[in-house]
C-alpha cells in the first residue's frame, strides 16, 4: 500500500544535539511539506519542497533545515539553534493531480530532555 | 500573514445532536478548503474538502462555504462519541505553491 512513512515515533534530543527525522513516500507525490503542531495548536509549516533539488522556507523555518535529493525523501533536521523543539512533527506530501489535499505520515514526537 | 481563524472549544454536544464548527480566513484568493479531523496523538485525516460555493454533503458531514463572506463551516449530524476529536479548518493559499494554512482547531466533546 502507498503512503507516508516518518520514522522514529518518538524521539529524545539532549540540549545542543542536532537530530534528523525521517519522512519517505511511495505514492509519487512531487511536492511534501513539514509542519509542526504544539499542544492545543494547529499545524504551523517549515519547509516545503515541490521538486527534486528545491525547497523553500515555511513560516517557522529558523532552527531547521531540510534536504530532497530524491522525490520519495524530505528528512528535517533541528538543529540546536531551534531553542524550543519539543513538539509533534507531521510530514505530508500532495500530488499535483489530486483535490483531496495532503496525504499526512503518522507522525514524530520529539522531546528534549 | 494568512490566517484561518477557529473557535477552540471545547464544543460539547449530546449525543445524537448536529455539532456545528466553524471556521474563517483572511486570503480572498483562496479556492479550496478542508476539514481535518485529529484524534489526540495522531496525524490529521482528511474528511471533507469543498471548493464551490454553497453545500457539499458526504454522509452525516456537511461542508458549507461563503466565500464572500470568507466562512467556511462543517456540520455534523447525530453525532456519536467516536466523533469526539479536534477538528482543524485549512484553507489552500492562493499563491500558487501549494501550501495550507491550518486553523488551531476546535475540540469537540459528544456526550453519550
Amino acid at each position: 500500500d502507498g503512503g507516508i512513512t516518518q520514522s522514529p515515533k518518538y524521539l529524545f534530543r539532549k540540549e545542543g544535539q542536532n537530530v534528523t527525522l525521517s519522512c519517505e513516500q511511495n505514492l509519487n507525490h512531487d511536492a511534501m511539506y513539514w509542519y509542526r503542531q504544539d499542544p492545543g495548536q494547529g499545524l504551523r509549516l517549515i519547509y516545503y519542497s515541490q521538486i527534486v533539488n528545491d525547497f523553500q522556507k515555511g513560516d517557522i523555518a529558523e532552527g531547521y533545515s531540510v534536504s530532497r535529493e530524491k522525490k520519495e525523501s524530505f528528512p528535517l533536521t533541528v538543529t540546536s539553534a531551534q531553542k524550543n523543539p519539543t513538539a509533534f512533527y507531521l510530514c505530508a506530501s500532495w500530488d499535483r493531480g489530486m483535490v483531496e489535499g495532503y496525504t499526512f505520515g503518522s507522525g514524530t514526537r520529539l522531546t528534549v530532555v | 500573514q494568512k490566517e484561518v481563524e477557529q473557535n477552540s472549544g471545547p464544543l460539547s454536544v449530546p449525543e445524537g445532536a448536529i455539532a456545528s464548527l466553524n471556521c474563517t480566513y483572511s486570503d480572498r484568493g483562496s479556492q479550496s478548503f478542508f476539514w481535518y479531523r485529529q484524534y489526540s496523538g495522531k496525524s490529521p485525516e482528511l474528511i471533507m474538502f469543498i471548493y464551490s460555493n454553497g453545500d457539499k454533503e458526504d454522509g452525516r458531514f456537511t461542508a458549507q462555504l461563503n466565500k464572500a463572506s470568507q466562512y467556511v463551516s462543517l456540520l455534523i449530524r447525530d453525532s456519536q462519541p467516536s466523533d469526539s476529536a479536534t477538528y482543524l479548518c485549512a484553507v489552500l493559499d492562493s499563491g500558487g505553491y501549494q501550501k495550507v494554512t491550518f486553523g488551531t482547531g476546535t475540540k469537540l466533546q459528544v456526550i453519550p
